[in-house]
This record gives C-alpha cells, structure tokens and sequence, in this order.
C-alpha cells in the first residue's frame, strides 16, 4: 500500500497525559501536514513540512504541541498534558514539490479521546 | 484567517439527480480551489481540484471556478445513494510567502434511492 498512514488509529487518554501519535506520507511527497478535525467541521490546519523542515505553524497550535519530521520521512505529532478540548481526529496528509501544490492525500486519521 | 463558506446542509437529492454544492470563499486572491469526499468517519478523499475560471469535468463532477463572484461549486450528475457523504471545499491562499489552505465545514449530501 502507498498511501498515507497513521498510527495509532485510535488512542483513549486521561486529561493531563501525554500521547504520540506517528504519520508515514506517500513515500515520493516531500511535503506533509497535519490537521485536527472536530465533529461537523473542516479540517484545522496544525502545521506543515517540506522535507524535515517546519515551515508553518498555526496559532490553533499551543506550546502543548509539538510535530517533527526528522529524517523527512514520517512525521511525529506530541501533545503533552492533554485537555478534553483536545478530542478530535487528527488527520495527516502529504503532497509532491513536484505537482501542483496542495493536492494532498489523507491518511485515515488518528481519533484521540481524552477523558 | 480566511474564510470559506459552506452550508451545512443536509442537501438531499433523488437517485439520479444533479447535486449542486456551492462554496464561497473570502481572499479575492486564492490560486487554487479543492473538492474532498468524507465519508462518515473516514478521512477526506480528493475528488477534484480547478485553478482557472470555468468549468472542469471528470466523469459525473463538475467542478466550477468564477474568481470574480469568488465561488466555487461541484456538480455531481447522475446522484448515487454512494454519493451520500460531505463534501469539503479547500481553498488555498498566499500568506507572508508560504501557500494555506483553508477548509469549509463541508456540505452533508444524501441522495435518497
């Protein structure tokens, strides 16, 4: 499979723990991101990589998280001292460089709930 | 932030039908538009993707650009009860040298066989 994926697909927290979750992109996309979906809405847009740079960060994102893409391969999204508020599917994409930009791919998402 | 308007919905139209989802958007500037499928639980699927005013075809979508309206729309002919989903717009925009992209909160479509 060439896809996006993500791992785990599903973690249940308590409020105050830290959790991990890991994105493996389309293997030829040098670009990545990460977003976080809640109930009837839009993806949120978290931050984004090209290669194993951050280029991009979203105010949505508090100190509490943190994402990085060390080899410019997979990606790691942390959030430490979790919060209900923080309840949600987060949601990895990747795109090529070399095509047209923002044609991302989705993984399948990983559902966090904290209780 | 910018913004990109959706109606909720739900639009619910006959097996057969055309669906019309429309999406508007506020940067008078965004380069390039996006149509993602959502199946409840699952995560987006691209379905098309228009940069030029006009219309683009592929199969039974029609995606429609008008930058001077600033809207966007997909048409889907010929409803299937397996349309039945949300469908994301996706705008993106220039901000301090670096591309964005913004979602709508999507449009429910049932399609009633």
């Amino acid at each position: 499979d060439t896809g996006v994926s993500q791992d785990p697909r599903h973690k249940i927290t308590k409020r105050g723990q830290n959790v991990t979750f890991r994105c493996d992109p389309i293997s030829e996309h040098n670009r990545l991101y990460w977003y976080r979906q809640t109930l009837g809405q839009g993806p949120e847009f978290l931050t984004y990589f090209q290669n194993e740079a951050q280029l991009e960060k979203s105010r949505l994102l508090s100190d509490r998280f943190s994402a990085e893409r060390p080899k410019g391969s997979f990606s790691t999204l942390e959030i430490q001292r979790t919060e209900q508020g923080d309840s949600a599917m987060y949601l990895c994409a990747s795109s090529s460089g070399t095509r047209i930009l923002y044609e991302q791919y989705f993984g399948p998402g990983t559902r966090l709930t904290v209780t | 932030q910018k913004e990109v308007e959706q109606n909720s919905g739900p639009l619910s139209v006959p097996e057969g039908a055309i669906a019309s989802l429309n999406c508007t958007y506020s940067d008078r500037g965004s380069q390039s538009f996006f149509w993602y499928r959502q199946y409840s639980g699952k995560s987006p699927e691209l379905i098309m993707f228009i940069y030029s005013n006009g219309d683009k075809e592929d199969g039974r979508f029609t995606a429609q650009l008008n930058k001077a309206s600033q809207y966007v729309s997909l048409l889907i002919r010929d409803s299937q009860p397996s349309d039945s989903a949300t469908y994301l717009c996706a705008v993106v925009w220039r901000s301090g040298g670096y591309q964005k992209v913004t979602f709508g909160i999507g449009t429910k479509l049932q399609v009633i066989p």
